[in-house]
């Protein structure tokens, strides 16, 4: 029931791009993207609908497709600061929004 | 006003021992959602309050653990007779509805010995 991301880690050099992705075994109404830093709370970056619709946030967007109950969330020239764990949480028709297993992101200078 | 704030920030407590942990969430959000945390880990469901309706407990790991929550306001995770395995960050977030943002609060660091 847990979504599934993938990679489980990443490590990028400031100014390279990564694609982290999020699949669901369940059918979709939403798909929700966090970034927790070490030691913090984890801080929302986006919500994407049903409806194949792609959003975008500065140099971080997503897709998502929810035929095949994807979601894949695409970093763009890279940054420090875009460093920290990646969670995809899904809904399917209920309020309860189920978080992925992650993905470590780790940009070197 | 604020946004979602937990008490205690951090909790060390002996196996055995109760433990409560409290959520106040974000003025006029309806829905309050409890996470576990392990160490290094994921952010595991516990339990889910819509407004008015019964709680979803479903995540819920065993009959130790329950939460309440007074109308729309703040809420109580209990874990009874404290295990090691207890030991986590339990987060709280807070939210208007699905599918809205979830606002989570700075959480509650639970070392069990």
């Amino acid at each position: 029931q847990q979504p599934v991301q993938s990679p489980q880690a990443v490590i990028l050099r400031e100014g390279e791009d990564a694609v982290i992705n999020c699949s669901s075994s369940k059918a979709l109404y939403s798909v929700h993207w966090y970034r927790q830093k070490h030691g913090e709370a984890p801080v929302f970056l986006m919500i994407l609908l049903k409806g194949g619709e792609q959003k975008g946030h500065e140099k971080i967007s997503a897709s998502f497709n929810e035929k095949k109950q994807q979601s894949s969330l695409y970093l763009t020239a890279s940054q420090l600061s875009y460093s920290g764990t990646y969670f995809c949480g899904t809904a399917d028709n209920t309020d309860k929004l189920i978080f992925g297993t992650g993905t470590r992101l780790q940009v070197f200078p | 006003g604020a946004g979602v704030s937990q008490s205690p920030s951090n909790k060390v407590t002996e196996k055995g021992k109760d433990v409560e942990l409290r959520c106040d969430p974000i003025s006029g959000h309806t829905a309050l959602y409890w996470y576990r945390q392990r160490l290094g880990q994921g952010l595991e469901f516990l339990i889910y309050f819509q407004g008015n309706s019964a709680p979803d407990k479903s995540g819920l790991p065993s009959d130790r653990f329950s939460a309440e929550r007074t109308g729309e306001s703040v809420s109580t995770l209990t874990i009874q007779r404290t295990q090691q395995e207890d030991s986590a960050v339990y987060l709280c977030a807070s939210t208007q509805g699905a599918p809205r943002t979830q606002y989570f609060g700075p959480g509650t660091r639970l070392l069990v010995l």
